[in-house]
């Protein structure tokens, strides 16, 4: 079965500082995509990224980067500079190829705070 | 540019009522996601639709619950005999996916239930 583990459930941070923040998951699919979303205070979630499980390639985007590791089952996210805009619930979530659906399985999210 | 819309945003209701929530997804985007996420959770799969077809449904979906998308755009999802459990946030995604091929999610705003 699928599943997709943040321990870090809040984290605060001073802005400018760094901070990464965790994932660790679960599935039994040789082929799967990973997705990052952020959910700010406002609600609506928004699509950071989404990696396959053949690249392993880290990825950065202006102060975002992504750590994927296939050996340690992580997606681990880290946001250098932090900003007091930054501060929402991030998401990481799993969508397995062999599933029709190509649904997403969410992990519980880390709230992360940016303290200004 | 359009997101994905979804109307009303925020309703109350009383417990044994019948609620329906609509939601426009992006113009083009042949697949529709519903979810429900609670307080503190990830959003959970409830249902999806390929086209005019749904063609997955979560055992969250108990059969109070029923989603139509009549013409491939818009989708509606109508809880009958609400109960207070019934009290979330409910998401509606859409995505340009084919069959294996899980492209990213687009959300919309979500509609917040609250049953009294």
């Amino acid at each position: 079965a699928q599943k997709v583990t943040q321990a870090q459930t809040e984290i605060s941070v001073v802005e400018k500082e760094d901070v990464t923040l965790d994932c660790v998951y679960e599935t039994r699919d040789t082929t799967y995509y990973l997705f990052w979303y952020k959910q700010p205070p406002s609600g609506e979630l928004v699509f950071l990224i989404r990696r396959n499980s053949f690249d392993e390639q880290n990825e950065i985007s202006g102060r975002y980067s992504w750590n994927f590791q296939k050996s340690t089952s992580s997606f681990n996210f880290t946001i250098t500079a932090s900003q007091v805009v930054d501060s929402a619930v991030y998401f990481c979530a799993l969508s397995e190829v062999q599933t029709g659906a190509n649904n997403l399985f969410f992990g519980t999210g880390t709230r992360l705070t940016v303290i200004p | 540019d359009t997101g994905v819309s979804q109307d009303p945003r925020h309703k109350i209701t009383k417990r044994g009522q019948n609620v329906t929530f609509r939601c426009d997804p992006i113009s083009e985007h042949n697949r529709l996601y519903w979810y429900r996420q609670t307080l503190g959770q990830g959003p959970e799969f409830l249902t999806y639709f390929q086209n005019e077809a749904q063609l997955e449904k979560s055992r969250l979906l108990s059969d109070r619950f029923s989603a139509e998308r009549p013409k491939g755009s818009f989708s509606t999802l109508e809880i009958q005999r609400t109960e207070q459990g019934d009290s979330a946030m409910y998401l509606c995604a859409s995505s340009p996916g084919q069959a294996g091929r899980p492209y990213e999610q687009y959300f919309g705003p979500g509609t917040r239930l609250t049953v009294t």
